[in-house]
């Protein structure tokens, strides 16, 4: 089962910014927090993954909290191509070999 | 800087018949990963492979799913005997290695249709 939880769906205006929660407070020390999205059942795509401290890449940032119990995805200024499934994942590497284990995401919808 | 491949894009296969699906990792990943998305559900884990080894094999369903990554060539996911409910989108995945922070890479995926 998923170690993450998320809204199912949220919409977001055209150009402003998207802020995607994630819960996960049963997470590891070990344990990293992964962004996907999939657009239209494309392959997922990588957004970007953190330990304990806020990253920052070209397609979004994320914010964890100082207990890691939850994070945020901040995709900054938010356009109609951003519309998709966005899956929040924590994954392990020590026991389990890295593999990804995909919950519901959610679905964001971007309107004009 | 050519991502993960796969093909065919799209397979139709008819029931009892055999579906070979391939990946060619990014360049320079030796690690796969092969994950089944069934229609309307998530994404699942199927299996992890270095080159010429299994490594993680517990997603797979145990009869008529095998897969491989030879030394030579990309890796094949091969489903006999096909069923209706086979039907679904087959993406891989590959990575350096699973190191801490490693990241996977996807490839567009192969959507098999069982007829």
């Amino acid at each position: 089962d998923a170690k993450t939880t998320q809204p199912p769906s949220m919409d977001c205006a055209e150009g402003r910014a998207a802020n995607l929660p994630c819960n996960h407070s049963t997470i590891s020390g070990n344990e990293y927090v992964y962004w996907y999205r999939q657009i239209h059942s494309q392959g997922p795509q990588y957004i970007i993954h953190g330990l304990k401290n806020n990253e920052t890449n070209e397609m979004a940032s994320l914010i964890i909290t100082e207990d890691r119990k939850s994070s945020t995805l901040i995709l900054p200024h938010a356009t109609l191509r951003d519309t998709a499934v966005y899956y929040c994942i924590v994954r392990s590497l020590t026991d389990s070999w890295g593999k990804l284990q995909f919950g519901a995401g959610t679905q964001v919808v971007v309107t004009p | 800087n050519a991502g993960v491949m796969q093909n065919p894009r799209h397979l139709v296969r008819r029931r009892g018949q055999e579906a070979r699906l391939r990946c060619s990792p990014m360049k320079g990943h030796s690690h796969v990963y092969w994950y089944r998305q069934l229609p309307e559900e998530g994404l699942k884990f199927m299996v992890y492979l270095q080159k010429e080894n299994i490594i993680d094999e517990s997603g797979m369903p145990k009869e008529r799913f095998s897969a491989e990554f030879p030394k030579e060539g990309p890796s094949i996911l091969r489903i006999q005997q096909v069923v209706r409910g086979d039907s679904a989108a087959y993406f891989c995945a590959s990575s350096r290695a699973p190191t801490w922070g490693d990241t996977q890479y996807f490839g567009p995926g192969t959507r098999l249709t069982v007829l």
